[in-house]
């Protein structure tokens, strides 16, 4: 399950701030995990992944912590723009052992200008 | 690359009557599909799993009979909503896991918004 206080439903931030999601996963055995966004009305989009025997994981303008002592993902946001607007999904799974992911219950990111 | 389709996008239909939802994976192989179902915000809930050639997984609480799936290609799964009632209206998902080594990476579909009248 999720800790307390840890996961926030919402988040609002000013244009050009940066952004951090953060996640709990609940199954110690997850080894990989994917963050999505997912806008109004469409389906979730690939951001970013990491792998367990990574910490940290750099995109653009993105970057994904993973704490595997407290079972924690973070996603970071810099320069968050209006366009990021949305909500943001943390995911985990099993490598490779072909089942489904599991969600979190998901943050809706609102960027004002 | 990785992208996944899903049509129709958005289908209105009465209730009692059958609704056929495809996904497809355009330009890589998958021969794992899931099926998700999302109620307004809320996370994604999974129905069931698809693999190629043989019969779907279905969650618990899910019923097979009422959610027909069938994978009948390495790019193509179908989720058949069969005699729906104003309850099965929801936003259906696909994605597709891409069979290349070392990759979980599950890639969704646009989803699609059923309504039942």
């Amino acid at each position: 399950g999720e800790s307390v206080g840890l996961h926030l439903p919402t988040l609002s931030v000013q244009e050009g701030d940066n952004s951090i999601i953060n996640c709990a996963y609940s199954n110690s055995a997850s080894d990989y995990f994917i963050w999505y966004k997912q806008e109004s009305g469409k389906g979730p989009q690939f951001i970013i992944d990491i792998r367990s025997n990574m910490d940290k994981r750099q995109g653009q303008r993105v970057t994904v912590l993973l704490n595997k002592t407290v079972k924690h993902l973070s996603l970071q946001i810099a320069a968050t723009q209006p366009g990021d607007s949305a909500v943001y999904f943390c995911a985990e799974n099993i490598n490779q052992a072909g089942t489904a992911l599991i969600f979190g219950k998901g943050t809706t990111l609102s960027v004002s200008s | 690359g990785a992208v996944v389709s899903q049509h129709p996008s958005r289908v209105i239909c009465k209730s009692g009557t059958s609704v056929k939802i495809e996904c497809r994976s355009l330009d890589f192989q998958a021969t794992t599909m899931f099926w998700y179902r999302q109620f307004p915000k809320q996370s994604l809930m999974l129905m069931a799993t698809s693999n190629e050639g043989s019969k779907a997984t279905y969650e618990q609480g899910v019923e097979k009979d009422k959610f027909l799936i069938n994978h009948a290609s390495l790019t193509l799964s179908t989720l058949t909503v069969t005699s729906a009632h104003p309850e099965d209206s929801s936003f259906y998902i696909c994605s597709a896991r891409w069979d290349r080594v070392n990759t979980d990476t599950q890639y969704f579909g646009p989803g699609t918004r059923l309504t039942v009248l």
